[in-house]
């Protein structure tokens, strides 16, 4: 069955610092894995996907970027985090069908 | 562009009165539209998918239905557990679309015992 693991459920940073949340998979390979952002009062915002390794499409203009490394591995990074950065970042994967797969989430303050 | 609205934005109902969320949609063609409930503080689950027009699908007391421009979830008497905020979300057939899903601001559902 397809997992989706996510850490840490909670993060704290200060505005300017470094960021790294990591999402791995379990499951048939080759999904294509996502990163979701959900603001309060906002609804889900795609922000990267990934259809396979290296493979990285952005759609929307930010300070984070994706990486996907290995096949079951998927990176949300930044080099200066923002107080707009924060919110709930949720890792999701889909394979074959159009069902998403949702990670537990990281619930990310930026003060 | 794809868009998805979710009314109401909350829902308050006594244990055992049965109602109905909305989710209106626009898309340039629907490949599928999918509902999902999520618990504070955790990830979306998926609960059905509708692909056509008249389309139903149900799970214990809940059933979606289909439009060519909303979609229902039903809930017939409900319990306090089903308090959550339910997810729709659309995907278009076009060939960037089809990666990706356009979710609405959810509706938050409360039922009071």
């Amino acid at each position: 069955s397809q997992t989706i693991h996510q850490w840490p459920a909670t993060l704290v940073q200060p505005v300017g610092s470094p960021l790294s949340l990591e999402c791995t998979v379990e499951g048939t390979s080759n999904p294509n894995l996502y990163w979701y952002r959900q603001a309060a009062g906002r609804g889900l915002q795609l922000l990267f996907y990934s259809v396979g390794i290296g493979q990285i499409s952005s759609e929307v203009p930010q300070n984070l970027s994706a990486s996907r490394p290995q096949d079951r591995q998927f990176i949300l990074s930044s080099k200066k985090l923002l107080l707009s950065d924060s919110g709930f970042y949720l890792c999701a994967g889909r394979w074959g069908t159009e069902k998403l797969f949702f990670g537990s989430g990281t619930q990310l303050s930026v003060l | 562009e794809d868009q998805v609205t979710q009314s109401p934005e909350a829902l308050r109902l006594q244990e055992g009165e049965s109602s109905s969320l909305n989710c209106s949609y626009t898309v340039s063609g629907l490949r599928g539209l999918f509902w999902y409930r999520q618990d504070p503080g955790k990830g979306p689950e998926f609960l059905f998918t509708l692909y056509s027009a008249g389309e139903e699908k149900e799970k214990e007391r809940l059933k979606a239905t289909l439009t060519k421009k909303e979609s229902f979830l039903h809930i017939t008497a409900p319990k306090p557990e089903d308090s959550a905020t339910y997810l729709c979300a659309v995907q278009d057939n076009s060939g960037a679309g089809s990666y990706q899903l356009t979710f609405g601001k959810g509706t938050k559902l409360s039922v009071i015992p």
